[in-house]
C-alpha cells in the first residue's frame, strides 16, 4: 500500500488560512469516509485533529476543518496561530483492511 | 482518563525478535468497538501503520510486514503485545500504540512512544 501524497511543506502568516492536501486512490481516500488528520509537534506523539473526513474531536479548535473531494482530502487551518506550527499527517482506511498514512506536511507560521 | 504506554527494549540486534507491550487504562478491550493499533515512525520520516487488534479478537496487519508481525492482547492485564521478527536497521523507529474506536475510526489516543534502535 503506497503512502498518501501530501505536500512537504506549507507556510502562512498569523491570521491567514492554509490548506493541506492528501491525495490517495479510490481504494483508500476516495472509497471510504475513514480519513483522519493528526498534528505532531517535535518530539511529541501525534494528536487526532479530524476524524471521518470532517469531524472534530472534543477539545479541538474549530479553526481546524476537513473535507474530501474524490481521491483528495484536505485539512484547512483558519486564523493561523504560532501554536499551529507542527507536522500534519493524514490517514485513511484501505480496501485491504489496512490503514495508510500520508508522508506528512510541515506547517510553518 | 484514557492513557496508553509503550514498553520494550531500546536496542535490539539485527535478526532478533522485538517484543513491545502497550499497557493501557481508562478503557477495556472487551468493550464493543474498542481497538488498539501499533504505528511506527523512523527518525525524520512518516508514520507507518503496523497492526491492529479489536475487542472481538479480529487482527489486521500491514500488507508489507504481515509475515513478521504478531499482535495479541491480554484483557486481564489491559495489555496489547506486538512482536516483530527478523529485525533490521531499517526498523529503527519510534513505536507508538494508539486506541481506535468504531465511533471515530481514527487513532484518538496515543502513547508517548518508545524508541527502538536496531544495531549490532
Amino acid at each position: 500500500q503506497s503512502a498518501l501524497t501530501q505536500p512537504a511543506s506549507v507556510s502562512g502568516s498569523p491570521g491567514q488560512s492554509i490548506t493541506i492536501s492528501c491525495t490517495g486512490t479510490s481504494s483508500d481516500v476516495g472509497g471510504y469516509k475513514y480519513v483522519s488528520w493528526y498534528q505532531q509537534h517535535p518530539g511529541k506523539a501525534p494528536k487526532l485533529m479530524i476524524y471521518e473526513v470532517s469531524n472534530r474531536p472534543s477539545g479541538v479548535s474549530n479553526r481546524f476543518s476537513g473535507s474530501k473531494s474524490g481521491n483528495t482530502a484536505s485539512l484547512t487551518i483558519s486564523g493561523l496561530q504560532a501554536e499551529d506550527e507542527a507536522d500534519y499527517s493524514c490517514s485513511s482506511y484501505t480496501s485491504s483492511s489496512t490503514w495508510v498514512f500520508g508522508g506528512g506536511t510541515k506547517v510553518t507560521v | 482518563q484514557v492513557t496508553l504506554r509503550e514498553s520494550g527494549p531500546a536496542l535490539v540486534k539485527p535478526t532478533q525478535t522485538l517484543t513491545l507491550t502497550c499497557t493501557f487504562s481508562g478503557f477495556s478491550l472487551t468493550t464493543s468497538g474498542m481497538c488498539v493499533s501499533w504505528i511506527r515512525q523512523p527518525p525524520g520520516k512518516a508514520l507507518e501503520w503496523l497492526a491492529r487488534i479489536d475487542w472481538d479478537d479480529d487482527e489486521y496487519y500491514s500488507t508489507s510486514l504481515k509475515t513478521r508481525l504478531t499482535i495479541s492482547k491480554d484483557t486481564s492485564k489491559n495489555q496489547v503485545v506486538l512482536t516483530m521478527t527478523n529485525m533490521d536497521p531499517v526498523d529503527t523507529a519510534t513505536y507508538y500504540c494508539a486506541r481506535t474506536t468504531t465511533v471515530t475510526n481514527g487513532f484518538d489516543i496515543w502513547g508517548q512512544g518508545t524508541m527502538v534502535t536496531v544495531s549490532s
